[in-house]
């Protein structure tokens, strides 16, 4: 069963515009959740992250707000710009034992900023 | 910077061979792990280690396996390779206990391709 769901596998979006790419959790133990960012045949890098006990996260052009009640999860890109295109996943922090932190990712959108 | 270094980006190997991808770190980070990455299936995991000669099963741990001999490197054997194991392996290293910002540092990647 997907504890993080990202429901879009795509999104096109023009440049200077707005992307909004989505994301939906189950477990209600996460309490850290983190987006990164990929581009082909590089690993993903992490672009921004937010503490459950937060309800928003800005920096730069990418905020992040968090909706605990719903258990969702956005990313804002304003404006978006052609270096944007790439794979977004969105995770999900919980303690896994062992005195240890897990990350769950879900499966990915790919954002495609058209100039 | 924590760097992770995957020791091949590029790899094509034949079907039964047995295959070693290679992953070091230079952070002193307790806990490494390896994904795979397939179109539409995002980030799946394969193994992880909290400690040297420690490992755990991921969600597919099916087909690998995996050695920690020293702090620094991980890697993920390919006992006998099939096509279906064709994929991009990503390497990951994050702090011990610690839910950090940016939660886990990957490599750049190896593409396998088994023929």
């Amino acid at each position: 069963d997907q504890q993080v769901k990202q429901n879009s596998p795509s999104l096109s979006v023009q440049e200077g515009r707005i992307s909004i790419l989505n994301c939906d959790y189950t477990n209600s133990m996460f309490d850290y959740f983190l987006w990164y960012k990929k581009y082909p045949a590089e690993g993903p890098t992490f672009l921004i992250s937010i503490s459950s006990i937060k309800d928003k996260n800005e920096d730069g052009r990418f905020t992040v707000f968090l909706n605990k009640s719903a258990k969702h999860l956005s990313l804002h890109i304003v404006p978006s710009q052609p270096g944007d295109s790439a794979v977004y996943f969105c995770a999900a922090l919980a303690y896994s034992g062992a005195g240890s932190y897990q990350l769950t990712f879900g499966k990915g959108t790919k954002l495609s900023v058209i100039p | 910077d924590v760097k992770v270094t995957q020791s091949s980006r590029y790899l094509v190997k034949r079907t039964g061979e047995k295959v070693f991808l290679e992953c070091v770190q230079d952070m002193d980070h307790e806990n490494m792990f390896w994904y795979r990455q397939d179109p539409g299936l995002g980030l799946r995991l394969i193994y992880f280690s909290y400690d040297v000669k420690m490992k755990e099963k991921g969600d597919i741990p099916e087909g690998y396996s995996v050695s920690r001999e020293k702090k620094e490197r991980f890697s993920l054997i390919l006992e006998s390779a099939s096509t279906n194991q064709t994929s991009m392996y990503l390497c990951a290293s994050s702090l011990f206990g610690v839910g950090q910002g940016y939660g886990y540092t990957f490599g750049s990647g190896t593409r396998l391709t088994v023929v």
